[in-house]
């Protein structure tokens, strides 16, 4: 167990529909990274939040958006959601905004008919 | 470009049998290295890392390299188990850690 939670851990949904994932980092980390990961393809990044701010942006679209709150949670936000959006959906925490080691969460599996 | 290249794609290997995985990167500046385990379905789980000035990190039957000059990392997995069965992947940061660029992944199938 890594510490990182990620709910739901499955999800079915129809294109042009908006869901939320929402990730619960380690305790005391304040980094949380979001990765998108399509069938039998590597991990893309997406977007990165420390302490509440956004610190780096990866090749998120722009039907995305995420946000991390003061308690440190975080939600990835998908809208007019298309058949290519079915992937794992992966949160990460680490301690710092730059150092420390990477713990993953199990992944949201999205399915969009 | 900041890549991360992984050879081969995939390999087979029969249980006990040691395996070895490259890794090339471009990432500059260099900061760390890190090697992933991924069970298909699950979340990666971190089994090395290493900084500039290190060669060689052990984690078990895990044990990884780095050449910092010319930007190659192995990882080599001794006695192999059913449970190797995994994608391996190599991560790479840059910036003192700012960015972390993946590979693609080696997908490891041990057959009993």
């Amino acid at each position: 167990d890594s510490g990182v939670t990620q709910t739901p851990k499955h999800l079915i949904t129809a294109t042009g529909q908006r869901v939320t994932l929402r990730c619960s980092p380690r305790s005391g980390d304040l980094s949380v990274y979001w990765y998108q990961q399509s069938l039998d393809q590597g991990l893309q990044f997406l977007i990165q939040y420390y302490n509440g701010e956004e610190r780096a942006k990866g090749n998120i679209l722009e039907r995305f958006s995420a946000q991390q709150f003061p308690d440190l949670h975080s939600e990835l936000n998908l809208s007019s959601l298309e058949l290519g959006d079915s992937a794992l959906y992966f949160c990460a925490s680490s301690v710092g905004a730059t150092t420390g080691e990477l713990f993953f969460g199990e992944g949201s599996r999205l399915t969009v008919l | 470009k900041n890549q991360v290249e992984q050879s081969p794609q995939s390999l087979i290997i029969l249980e006990g049998k040691n395996c070895t995985l490259q890794c090339n990167y471009t990432v500059s500046p260099f900061s760390n290295l890190r090697w992933y385990k991924q069970d298909t379905g699950r979340g990666p789980v971190s089994l090395t890392i290493m900084t500039f000035s290190e060669n060689t990190k052990s984690n078990g039957r895990y044990t990884a390299t780095l050449d910092a000059d010319t930007k190659q990392s192995s990882l080599h997995i001794t006695a192999s188990q059913l449970s190797d069965s995994a994608s391996y992947i190599c991560v790479v940061s840059d910036n003192y850690g700012q960015n972390f660029v993946f590979g693609p992944g080696t997908r490891l199938s041990v057959l009993p």
